[in-house]
């Protein structure tokens, strides 16, 4: 039973524009969300992240965005550039377990 | 300063054998987590080590196994080769154990294929 759901394995955006990944999640206790970045070859990177007690969060470029009552967040990435075509993981975590629950990834596609 | 390194980036083996991945920390990092990444999956905790000490164990069968040495690099053993362990196997390094996420640092990864 996947915890955290990311329900599109691939997106493809023309550059300039939003780009807008989703994530699901099943578990109410879970209070702290974090995106990461893959670059193929390489090891996850942090990107961003959230707390509960927040429904927004932006850096630069990256917002995330929690809507905790349909357990859905988002991360919007205005505007989208080449350099951001990578894997992005959305992970979550309960206060109580230290262990991170990730999805599955979606590939981001960003078209010149 | 030097990233998580880890070795070998690729390795093939059969059903049975058994496996061993290394992987070094960041200079002055002591914590050391291993997670497998197959196709369509997250990544899956593995364990935690710190200063030479298991802190944290996923939920994965007893085949697979880690250490900690003295200079905080680290190894996970796999027993048993199944084909389902085919996957990425990633570490990441931190200073302290159960640093904040944005403090841990990842390596690229150990790319395991089971015949």
């Amino acid at each position: 039973d996947q915890q955290v759901k990311q329900n599109s394995p691939s997106l493809s955006v023309q550059e300039g524009r939003i780009s807008i990944l989703n994530c699901d999640y099943t578990n109410s206790m879970f209070d702290y969300f974090l995106w990461y970045k893959k670059y193929p070859a390489e090891g996850p990177t942090f990107l961003i992240s959230i707390s509960s007690i927040k429904d927004k969060n932006e850096d630069g470029r990256f917002t995330v965005f929690l809507n905790k009552s349909a357990k859905h967040l988002s991360l919007h990435i205005v505007p989208s550039q080449p350099g951001d075509s990578a894997v992005y993981f959305c992970a979550a975590s309960a206060n109580s377990n230290y262990q991170l629950i990730w999805g599955a990834g979606t590939k981001l596609i960003i078209k010149p | 300063k030097a990233g998580v390194t880890q070795t070998p980036r690729y390795l093939i083996k059969t059903r049975g054998q058994q496996v061993t991945l290394s992987c070094s920390p960041i200079s002055g990092h002591r914590s050391v987590s291993w997670y497998q990444q197959t196709p369509g999956q997250g990544l899956q905790f593995l364990f935690e080590y710190f200063s030479e000490t298991q802190r944290n164990k996923g939920n994965f069968p007893g085949r697979f196994s880690g250490r900690q040495f003295s200079n905080s690099r680290s190894e996970m053993n796999v027993s048993t080769l199944e084909l389902g362990d085919s996957a990425l196997y990633l570490c990441a390094s931190s200073l302290l154990a159960r640093a904040l996420y944005n403090e841990q640092f990842f390596g690229p990864g150990t790319r395991l294929t089971v015949l």
